[in-house]
């Protein structure tokens, strides 16, 4: 178990669709990160988050928007949901911006949009 | 052409063997070099990583990188059944003026009992 948690395990919904996946990091992590794993594209960096604000983005679509909130949850929404967005969302933390190669993932949302 | 490239496999070892895992990179400006072990449906799990070049080990975990020839390995010892998974290289580095790791497609291990 690394420690960072993410709900909800599974979701499934139709195009068109909104929905915000949510990750808790390592307790006392500042880092967190967002990747999307798909079969042909393997994990694809989308969006980090450090001590609540924006640090880096990665392929992010528009339609996809994230924040990380003062207790340091972050939130992951995808909206005008497409059939090509079906996919496993990993977050990861690390303690900091530094030990980035430290990164601890969490066991993932599997999307399915329909 | 992908800056980190790994051969997907499947690799399949009989358990006891020695199995040796591969990526190559181009981009110079990795620094970091990590190993992680993914299960099916499941998060990746770091197993270990290295900075610049050198050997790493931790139990039946050897990591080696050879920034000149810019090659890394993980060799596992005595492979175990349990071992049978998805294992994916990640790169970093702050030259490269990224804040996340890019990662190897990952190599899809098969230790038969």
């Amino acid at each position: 178990d690394s420690g960072v948690t993410q709900t909800p395990k599974h979701l499934i919904t139709a195009t068109g669709q909104r929905v915000t996946l949510r990750c808790s990091p390592r307790s006392g992590d500042l880092s967190v990160y967002w990747y999307q794993q798909s079969l042909d594209q393997g994990l694809q960096f989308l969006i980090q988050y450090y001590n609540g604000e924006e640090r880096a983005k990665g392929n992010i679509l528009e339609r996809f928007s994230a924040q990380q909130f003062p207790d340091l949850h972050s939130e992951l929404n995808l909206s005008s949901l497409e059939l090509g967005d079906s996919a496993l969302y990993f977050c990861a933390s690390s303690a900091r911006d530094a030990l980035m190669h430290e990164q601890f993932f969490g066991p993932g949302t599997r999307l399915t949009v329909l | 052409q992908k800056e980190v490239e790994q051969d997907p496999g499947p690799l399949s070892v009989p358990e006891g063997a020695i199995v040796s895992l591969n990526c190559t990179y181009s981009n110079s400006a990795f620094q970091y070099f990590m190993w992680y072990r993914q299960y099916s449906r499941k998060g990746p799990e770091l197993l270990m990583y290295t900075y610049s070049s050198g050997n790493k080990e931790d139990g039946r975990f050897t990591a080696q990188v050879d920034k000149s020839s810019k090659y890394i390995s993980l060799f596992i010892r005595d492979s175990q059944p349990s071992d049978s998974a998805t294992y994916l290289c990640a790169m970093s580095g702050w030259r490269t003026g990224r804040r996340a790791l890019t990662f190897g497609s990952g190599t899809r291990l098969q230790v038969q009992p």
